[in-house]
């Protein structure tokens, strides 16, 4: 099947920079989807981008996708403790999001 | 608070036993989707509906069952559970079938003895 990749963990310093990868297979893939998930909570988005833009940056968020190598980064900037949560990537073919598959998750862990 | 509410929360039962998970969605949302977060498969789609009618399916076992009612919430029914349904499940809901926001509920933890 059509499967999204994610590296399970993450752990970064305060004040530095995350960069979280993904990978899919489905070269059909549409629109790519980055959720953070907090402990006790559910999954909150926190941006999307189209497969026709290269980038995409949304204050300390930057998306990047390489749809040749069907890779998708999330980068943030001056991570903070708050920022440690595990952290999606998704993707889905059509307008309907019944098709959307998930990563497994990348735990980011902020130190002190 | 993202206004998808889900309940219960936590729910212990023994295999073998039914359940109901119940959601109600954000606000002026129509369409409702059902999730399963186990530790061995991630997030995986169950089913969906649209303004009262299902819309897709995915991994979703012949033991459980979902509907959507007239005022929008919907009802996910596990029954036969077996030790492997543990998991947390989630519902969103999204304004239309589309490529916008889908907003999660925090879940419901479901554990089987």
């Amino acid at each position: 099947g059509e499967d999204v990749e994610q590296s399970l963990f993450l752990s970064v310093r305060e004040g530095d920079s995350s960069v979280i990868n993904c990978t899919y297979t489905d070269s059909s893939s549409t629109y790519l989807y980055w959720y953070k998930q907090e402990p006790g909570a559910g999954l909150q988005l926190l941006t999307y981008i189209f497969s026709n833009m290269d980038m995409k940056q949304d204050q300390r968020l930057t998306v990047l996708l390489n749809k040749k190598d069907k890779h998708l980064s999330l980068r943030i900037a001056d991570t903070q403790t708050g920022d440690s949560a595990i952290y999606f990537c998704a993707e889905s073919r059509a307008r309907n999001n019944n098709d959307m598959r998930f990563g497994a998750g990348t735990r980011l862990t902020v130190k002190p | 608070d993202s206004g998808v509410t889900q309940t219960p929360k936590h729910l212990i039962t023994a295999t073998g036993q039914r359940v109901t998970l119940r959601c109600s969605p954000r606000s002026g949302d129509l369409s409702v989707y059902w999730y399963q977060q186990s530790l061995d498969q991630g997030l995986q789609f169950l089913i969906q509906y649209y303004n009262g009618e299902e819309r897709a399916k995915g991994n979703i076992l012949e033991r459980f069952s979902a509907q959507q009612f007239p005022d929008l919430h919907s009802e996910l029914n596990l029954s036969s559970l077996e030790l492997g349904d543990s998991a947390l499940y989630f519902c969103a809901s999204s304004v239309v079938a589309g490529a916008n926001v889908l907003t999660f509920g925090a879940g419901s933890r479901l554990t089987v003895l």
